[in-house]
């Protein structure tokens, strides 16, 4: 069965550093995958997916994941942390085509920022 | 658009009660889903469906019941609450199947005491 890791499950960082929150998929052949947030007592909302083609994807409030076929991750970063990223992260797979009847997430990552 | 909605926002139970958590979306969304959310578990998929009339099981099924009468709305019912369904309840849909963007309602948090 697809399955997902987030290493770390807290990660804190300075505002304006670095922020890299890492995820690796299971499947040999690749999923799709996702980036989801979550804001304190809110659901959840997409960040960013791969699905095919460029394996480096942008997404909204300037984070980005590049996907790696060789070492089956998709890491999520952002340049510049900011106050307003604290958040709950989490990375999801999808198998593709018909296998693809879930999306299985990963237990998350808590950020953290401090000023 | 409402999107996703989701009632109530907070329940408590007594074990061994039964009630309905209610979902509705009004994107014409043909793929739903129920997932619960404990902590350092991340969240688990319950039931999903690709279609009114069509559910499936997801990971953790036992406890749960559900149906699907119509696109719109995508109730899940608790049998016979147990303390160990407490969490917090989301429901989620999209276009037509799990690998599209996935969009969330605002939860409900269950306490079975």
């Amino acid at each position: 069965a697809q399955s997902v890791t987030q290493l770390g499950s807290h990660v804190s960082v300075s505002e304006g550093a670095l922020v890299l929150l890492r995820c690796n998929y299971s499947s040999s052949v690749p999923p799709y995958l996702f980036w989801y947030v979550q804001y304190p007592n809110q659901g959840l909302q997409l960040l960013l997916k791969y699905t095919t083609g460029a394996t480096l994807v942008k997404g909204i409030n300037g984070f980005e994941a590049e996907f790696k076929k060789s070492e089956t991750s998709f890491h999520l970063t952002k340049p510049s942390a900011h106050m307003s990223d604290a958040a709950e992260y989490f990375c999801a797979v999808s198998d593709r085509g018909q296998a693809g009847t879930a999306l299985i997430f990963g237990k998350g990552t808590t950020l953290s920022v401090s000023s | 658009n409402a999107g996703v909605t989701q009632t109530p926002k907070f329940q408590v139970l007594k074990t061994g009660q039964s009630m309905t958590l209610q979902c509705a979306q009004d994107m014409n969304h043909e793929y739903m889903s129920w997932y619960r959310q404990d902590p350092g578990m991340g969240l688990r998929l319950i039931h999903y469906s690709v279609g009114a009339g069509i559910t499936d099981q997801g990971e953790v099924p036992n406890g749960y019941n559900v149906s699907r009468s119509t696109t719109e709305d995508f109730p899940l019912r608790l049998l016979s609450a147990a303390p160990s369904q407490t969490s917090v309840y989301f429901c989620a849909s999209s276009y037509n199947r799990a690998q599209e963007t996935q969009y969330f309602g605002p939860g409900t948090r269950l306490l079975v005491l």
